[in-house]
This record gives C-alpha cells, structure tokens and sequence, in this order.
C-alpha cells in the first residue's frame, strides 16, 4: 500500500516555465488536496477536491490551477512560475463522509520547488 | 476567521525533561476539530491525534498527552520523558465541520539533546 505518492520530490524552475506537480494515491480516498508550506507559515490550503470532477479553492490559490479527472489523481500545475513559489508542496487525501467531516489527513513526501 | 497560534518558535529540552507544546486557536464555529502532526528531519507529516470540538476529554497515549481546553481555546501536547526521537516541527491544525480543510499553526520545532 503505497498512501499518497508526490512526484517530482525535487524540482527547479525558472521564472516562467510551467510545469506540474504529480500526486496520487492508492486508498480510494475521495478528498484531496495541495498544501504549501513556507518557513514561519505552517502550510496553507492551495486548493482542495471532494471528488472527481469537483475541485476548489484554498487560502491561496492564485498561480495554480487543478483537475480530478480520477478518484486516484490530483495534478497541481504551475501556470507561470514565479520566484514567490519557491516552497514545498504537500499533497493529502482523507476519507470524506460530510457525517464525519475531518477524518485523518494522509500527506505525501512532499516536493521541494525552487523557482530561480 | 479561523486562526491557530502556536507562539512557540523553537523550544530546546534535554532528553527525559517534560515539555509542552502550546496550541491557541479561533474560531467562531461551534463545531470545529484540531489535530497535531508531527514532521521529523526527513520531512514527511505523520499524524499524531484528531479531537472534535465536542470531546474535551484529556488523552494520553504512551509518552504523550493532550490538554483540550474549549474556555481557553486551546489544545496544548505534552511529551513526558522526552527522548531524541521527538526532535521534530510539530503542527497544530484547526479543522472546519464542513469539508476537510484544516488550518495549520506556525510550528514549534523542538529539539531534544541527549
């Protein structure tokens, strides 16, 4: 059982390339989500997916974008990538049961983005 | 507006002392859920404990405890008996009834010296 696999773990970037960022996993987890964590800031929400087909916004958004075509898949992209992303992103899933909201959060490795 | 506040920065212990990790949060939801995890040098987040907003009930589990306290709005960890082992950035997360978002502390990166 593999959890939540994030591909690449290490990437650099120069200012505006695009490129995506990989996550999946393997629990049949409906919720997913994109965290970055900045030093001093904790992690902060980028957007999150309840299901396939259904994606939202988090806290900071702005510079992402993403897809849940699968149940397994949750992509982040870079549109054009700025110095202010240089951060490591977390992907997570959890089970989602609106019965029982906030059940445990299953992180990947992370990915550490450097944009120069 | 949901916040966490874990106004510890860095806390330095040597190893067997006690030491508590503290975790302030808002809210204006009545129903809500903190967690903590922990994320050691190698980086991944491990999830240590899930609390609704509805059980204050203290809870210890081997070297660790939780203090939940709803009239101070905190939800502080304590490690008894340190060892090098808990040497790590730990994070409170306030959680929202309504989906899966949690909104995460600063972090508290402890350091235990043998």
């Amino acid at each position: 059982n593999a959890g939540v696999t994030q591909t690449p773990k290490f990437q650099v970037l120069k200012t505006g390339q695009s490129m995506t960022l990989q996550c999946a996993q393997d629990m049949n987890h409906e919720y997913m989500s994109w965290y970055r964590q900045d030093p001093g800031m904790g992690l902060r929400l980028i957007h999150y997916s309840v299901g396939a087909g259904i994606t939202d916004q988090g806290e900071v958004p702005n510079g992402y974008n993403v897809s849940r075509s699968t149940t397994e898949d949750f992509p982040l992209r870079l549109l054009s990538a700025a110095p202010s992303q240089t951060s490591v992103y977390f992907c997570a899933s959890s089970y989602w049961d609106p019965g029982r909201a906030n059940t445990e959060a299953f992180f990947g490795q992370g990915t550490r983005l450097t944009v120069v | 507006a949901q916040k966490v506040t874990q106004a510890q920065t860095e806390i330095s212990v040597v190893e067997k002392e006690d030491v508590t990790l503290d975790c302030v949060y808002e809210t204006r939801d009545t129903t809500y859920y903190l967690f903590w995890y922990k994320q050691p040098p190698s980086g991944e987040l491990v999830f240590l404990i899930r609390r609704n907003s509805f059980d204050e009930q203290n809870e210890i589990s081997g070297r660790y405890s939780w203090n939940f306290q709803k009239s101070t709005s905190s939800f502080n960890f304590t490690i008894t008996a340190s060892q090098v082992v808990d040497s790590a950035v730990y994070f409170c997360a306030l959680g929202d009834y309504n989906n899966n978002d949690m909104r995460f502390g600063a972090g508290t990166r402890l350091t235990v010296k043998p």
